[in-house]
């Protein structure tokens, strides 16, 4: 099983739609990333979140530390929107080695 | 642009040939990382250094791949004697010691035929 567990693997919306994605990991944390990438390969940091919640724009990232759970939402999604999106932990503070990524969700918002 | 750049974006090789990829980080960051993506799969961990100390290896990293930073600055990593498995994409990241985020690079896609 892996340590980082993402769903749905492919996700399909229609614009405008709100759409989840969910992570669950089993390993204790230090942060949790969401990472969106474009096809051609470029990985961009959405969010790292710790505790709580985040908002940027139409894009909204929360965690539940006690239950090891993030979901990441898109408000009014755009066809703009449609890439992987990965869930990637940092397992510990000092140990820069230790990221672990969810194998991603591939997002097509139709128009 | 002060990102983190790699090159070549994209390489085909014959199977049996040696290649070499070069990733350039964020001139402060001085820890640099290697990942390796196949097709619907997120990132695994090859590799990574402290300025010019490789300081951990993946089991992935077999004796055929070799990665070196030789000046803490940009980074090669080498495949020898490629075979069709390591057909993948090669990402690089960096970061600062003890930050909590690695900045990615663009990519190598690589595919041995």
């Amino acid at each position: 099983k892996n340590e980082v567990e993402q769903s749905p693997q492919n996700l399909t919306a229609q614009e405008g739609e709100f759409i989840t994605i969910n992570c669950s990991y089993s390993v204790g944390i230090s942060a949790l990333h969401w990472l969106q990438q474009h096809p051609g390969g470029g990985i961009v940091s959405l969010f790292m979140l710790s505790s709580g919640k985040k908002k940027h724009g139409r894009l909204i990232a929360t965690i539940n530390i006690q239950e090891k759970h993030s979901s990441l939402h898109i408000t009014a999604s755009h066809p703009r929107d449609s890439a992987v999106y990965i869930c990637a932990v940092k397992t510990s503070l000092y140990n820069n080695n230790d990221m672990r990524f969810g194998a991603g969700t591939r997002l097509t918002v139709k128009p | 642009d002060t990102g983190v750049s790699q090159n070549p974006r994209h390489k085909i090789t014959k199977r049996g040939q040696n290649v070499t990829f070069r990733c350039d980080p964020i001139s402060e960051h001085n820890r640099l990382y290697w990942y390796r993506q196949t097709l619907g799969q997120g990132p695994e961990f090859l590799t990574y250094f402290q300025n010019e100390a490789q300081l951990e290896k993946s089991r992935l990293l077999s004796d055929r791949f070799s990665a070196e930073r030789p000046k803490g600055s940009f980074s090669t990593l080498e495949i020898q004697r490629t075979e069709q498995g390591d057909s993948a994409m090669y990402l690089c990241a960096s970061s600062l010691v003890g930050g909590n985020e690695q900045f990615f690079g663009p990519g190598t896609r690589l595919t041995v035929l």
